[in-house]
């Protein structure tokens, strides 16, 4: 049982350059997350999917996009990468989305630590 | 939007004196959970709150969660080495839809 899996864990990219961030979980949950984290400024929110064929935009969506792709995986696309994207990126899930209750607990990856020249 | 505000943002502190974390938000929570991730690792799970004036407690860690679902606390008594890292309130609201709202967490250094 591996939990949440991230790949990369470590990326360099140039500016203008395109990659996608894989995740993927093996928990059989139904809500996948997309964090950046940077010094000083906690966790931030990309995008969350509560469920299967739905995406939605948190608190930073700008230069992202997400797809979930199926049930276990959640991938997220930086287009065209900007020194300003410089983060570590953390994906996470959880039983269900909602407040309050065990299902609530998220679950996070290892991380992907992404440096943009 | 909901803000969770966290302090301090750092504190340093000689191995067995306590430590005391502060989350507060101006809006009324439904649940608060609490995180902790190692220098370099990955946040994880270690308790949630969600009654009214709950305290719960973890070996040496006390959580709570005020009278007002507004704000909560973690307090570790006599700190170890092993406690060292970034602890992290993150807040579920009502009016919040499927989102948890994180603090920006508070570092904790302990010298031995």
């Amino acid at each position: 049982n591996a939990g949440v899996t991230q790949t990369p864990k470590f990326q360099v990219l140039k500016t203008g350059q395109s990659m996608t961030l894989q995740c993927a979980q093996d928990m059989n949950h139904n809500s996948m997350y997309w964090y950046r984290q940077d010094p000083g400024m906690g966790l931030r929110l990309i995008y969350y999917s509560a469920s299967e064929g739905t995406t939605d935009k948190g608190e930073v969506p700008n230069g992202y996009n997400v797809s979930r792709l199926n049930k276990r995986e959640f991938s997220l696309r930086l287009e065209s990468a900007a020194p300003s994207q410089t983060s570590v990126y953390f994906c996470a899930s959880s039983e269900a989305p909602g407040t309050g209750g065990v299902q609530n607990i998220q679950y996070f990856g290892a991380g992907t630590r992404l440096s943009v020249l | 939007g909901q803000q969770v505000m966290q302090i301090p943002q750092y504190q340093h502190v000689q191995e067995g004196e306590d430590f005391t974390t502060y989350c507060n938000s101006s809006t009324t929570l439904s649940n608060i959970q609490w995180y902790k991730q190692r220098p370099g690792g990955h946040p994880v799970f270690l308790i949630q709150l969600v009654k009214s004036g709950e305290v719960k407690k973890q070996k040496r860690l006390t959580f709570q969660f005020g009278e007002a679902k507004k704000n909560s606390s973690l307090h570790i008594t006599a700190t170890q080495t092993t406690d060292v890292g970034t602890y992290f309130c993150a807040a579920g609201s009502n009016t919040g839809g499927f989102k948890t709202i994180f603090g920006a967490g508070t570092r904790l250094f302990v010298k031995a």
